[in-house]
């Protein structure tokens, strides 16, 4: 069974770093690209990043570029999302999701991350 | 970045009725579209991919078509359990980008 478990979230001053992980299992996390994905409470889906899964390719959305950095272990079958200087509009409850033979073909549950003074 | 003009924002029908909804791309995306499935408090399911292909595990009543720029999901026969919010997603270009949902409620 395909198994995606986030963490590392929670609540963090404005300014501040974040590293989320994302453990999988039930698959071979090596032949799959990732993303993370991102929802502010009340609000729609946001795509925040993807990486291949040799880690070849990786893509951010404008609203994080230069401020997030997404990176796996394949040996520890672990994506993570490192977050810096995080902002108020970073409150959210972020998703990692596997790009299978279709984009998003398995979720986490999410991790709520809360920036906040 | 392309943008997803998703229509409606929201939707109240019948058990059995026929529902659509629908999605703008503000280029062409060829058929480099998902539909999402996410029930309150539940993370988004996989619907639909690549505009026409049905998920696996997922009921039939369930359908989308499309190509180019315009692209609808269809339920058939709308169930209790199909009461949720509807995503549509381009992943034709990055950034990848989302449509603003449809949230569906029994009438």
């Amino acid at each position: 069974e395909v198994q995606l478990v986030e963490s590392g979230g929670g609540l963090v001053q404005p300014g501040r770093s974040l590293k989320l992980s994302c453990l999988a299992s039930g698959f071979t996390f090596s032949n799959y690209g990732m993303n993370w994905i991102r929802q502010a409470p009340g609000k729609g889906l946001e795509w925040v990043a993807s990486i291949s899964s040799s880690s070849s390719y990786i893509y951010y959305a404008d609203t994080v570029k230069g401020r997030f950095t997404i990176s796996r272990d394949n040996a520890k079958n672990t994506l993570y999302l490192q977050m810096t200087s995080l902002r108020s509009e970073d409150t959210a409850l972020y998703y990692c999701a596997r790009r299978g033979a279709a984009m998003g073909d398995y979720w986490g549950q999410g991790v709520m991350v809360t920036v906040s003074s | 970045d392309i943008q997803m003009t998703q229509s409606p924002s929201f939707l109240s029908a019948s058990v059995g009725d026929r529902v659509t909804i629908n999605c703008k791309a503000s280029q062409n995306i060829n058929r480099y579209l998902n539909w999402y499935q996410q029930k309150l408090g539940e993370a988004p399911k996989l619907l639909i991919y690549n505009a026409n292909s049905l998920q696996t595990g997922i009921p039939s009543r369930f359908s989308g078509s499309g190509s180019g720029t315009d692209f609808t999901l269809t339920i058939s026969s709308l169930q209790p359990e199909d009461v949720a919010t509807y995503f549509c997603l381009q992943h034709n270009s990055w950034p990848n980008t989302f449509g603003a949902g449809t949230k569906l409620e029994l009438k």
